[in-house]
């Protein structure tokens, strides 16, 4: 069975305070590591997705890496609007993907 | 550009009524996903569909059934609600050369 954890559940960040937010994992077969930002009462919005173990991606302030058991979330000096629930899933061969609980990360001004 | 579109955007219903969700993919996406988050909660896949057949199945209950039509548009059919059925259901496209999910903004159902 797929398996995905997220860590921390909450996370609190002053404005340019820079931090990560982890995802580790336990599936057969991977086919890609994904990477959402969840606002509330929306749809989880698509990030980053890795596919190989050094794999890196980055987008403005956020850069996504990957090992073989665990990627991180990178923020280089958040801001509030990357307030947001950051969510990790891993597609198994045919499966449909598997979330993690998520990370709630606020950014204080 | 089209996104994922679903309606109703809010549902009440009561205990033991029946409920249909739909949702619209992104044109020319062949794959439709559902998923359930309760509160709080990650998102837990349902069902999908790939070319109006059934490719993955988790953990529906047998009180829902889904189906995707031959416009690719997908309906999530709930019966007998309860009380725990409230949550936020999203439904997502995929294209099939793709790996990206794209998410609506999700069918809120209230359960009373």
């Amino acid at each position: 069975e797929d398996q995905v954890t997220q860590s921390p559940e909450a996370l609190r960040l002053q404005e340019g305070e820079s931090s990560s937010l982890n995802c580790s994992y336990t599936v057969s077969g991977l086919r890609g590591l994904f990477w959402y930002r969840q606002d509330p009462g929306k749809g989880p919005e698509f990030l980053f997705t890795l596919y190989s173990a050094g794999e890196e991606k980055e987008k403005e302030r956020l850069k996504a890496t990957l090992t073989k058991k665990e990627s991180f979330l990178h923020i280089t000096a958040p801001k509030p609007e990357d307030s947001a629930t950051y969510l990790c899933a891993v597609g198994a061969g045919r499966r449909a993907l598997t979330f993690g609980s998520g990370t709630r990360l606020q950014v204080q001004p | 550009a089209a996104g994922v579109i679903q309606s109703p955007r809010h549902l009440i219903k009561e205990k033991r009524e029946t409920a249909t969700l739909k949702c619209y993919p992104i044109p020319r996406h062949d794959t439709v996903y559902w998923y359930q988050q309760g509160p709080g909660q990650d998102p837990q896949f349902l069902i999908s569909f790939y070319e109006k057949m059934q490719s993955d199945k988790g953990s529906i209950p047998d009180r829902f059934s889904a189906q995707q039509f031959s416009d690719y548009h997908s309906e999530l059919n709930m019966s007998s609600l309860e009380l725990g059925d409230s949550a936020l259901y999203f439904c997502a496209s995929s294209a099939k050369s793709s790996e990206k999910l794209f998410f609506g903004s999700g069918t809120q159902l209230s359960v009373l």
